[in-house]
């Protein structure tokens, strides 16, 4: 079992849309939870982090956190063609704190 | 605030050379960290560092990469000699705390033919 996985996609919305993204996790102990956006041939950024279960809103995005489920997504409201990139699901290590990535969900966002 | 430095941002090898690179991080940033990124891929974890000790290097190739931190600032990784497969981003990050995530550099890409 990977340690964070995430659908590579292409995942393909039109403009205006909601675009969700999900990860699923493999830490019970993690108690940090990130997204990080990433544009082509750029390094990544961070965009949300989430600790506790529930949602957790900011401008358009939104993270949400289920720890029994294991699962974390992210959903993008009114989505623009500048959101088209890769986004990148980590947690924290409950061992070390260093952040495990999964391998990125691409988004395109169509005019 | 300044961010994470890096240098080179690009640099083409010949497999079996030697190649290294720099990286300063954000003042005051205790942790640093060496992420590989193979293209397509998720960044994995080489190194991490707390000041001048080493925290995890679980996943650094040891036969052929070695990194260092001086002084708790700037640090350097090596890669000696390349492989083809050594092709990839390599993203320095640090952070005052990583409960709430950290801040990457820029990259250095490296080419190995």
């Amino acid at each position: 079992q990977k340690e964070v996985e995430q659908n590579s996609g292409p995942l393909s919305v039109p403009e205006g849309a909601i675009a969700s993204l999900n990860c699923t996790y493999s830490d019970r102990g993690s108690q940090s939870f990130f997204w990080y956006r990433q544009y082509s041939g750029k390094s990544p950024e961070l965009i949300m982090f989430i600790y506790s279960n529930g949602d957790k809103e900011d401008g358009r995005f939104t993270a949400q956190l289920n720890k029994a489920s294991q699962y974390v997504s992210l959903l993008i409201r009114d989505s623009q063609p500048s959101d088209s990139a890769t986004y990148l699901c980590a947690f924290g290590s409950s061992n070390t704190g260093k952040l495990i990535f999964g391998q990125g969900t691409t988004l395109q966002v169509k005019p | 605030e300044a961010g994470v430095a890096q240098s080179p941002r690009y640099k083409i090898i010949e497999k079996r050379q030697s190649v290294a690179f720099w990286c300063n991080p954000i003042s005051g940033h205790a942790t640093l960290y060496w992420y590989q990124q193979i293209l397509g891929q998720g960044p994995k974890l080489l190194i991490q560092f707390q000041n001048n000790g080493v925290v995890d290097d679980s996943q650094l190739p040891k036969d052929r990469f070695s990194a260092e931190r001086l002084k708790g600032v700037d640090s350097t990784l090596k890669i000696q000699p390349a492989k083809l497969e050594d092709s990839a981003v390599y993203l320095c990050a640090s952070s005052a705390d990583p409960y709430y995530g950290y801040t990457f550099g820029s990259g250095t890409r490296l080419t190995v033919v």
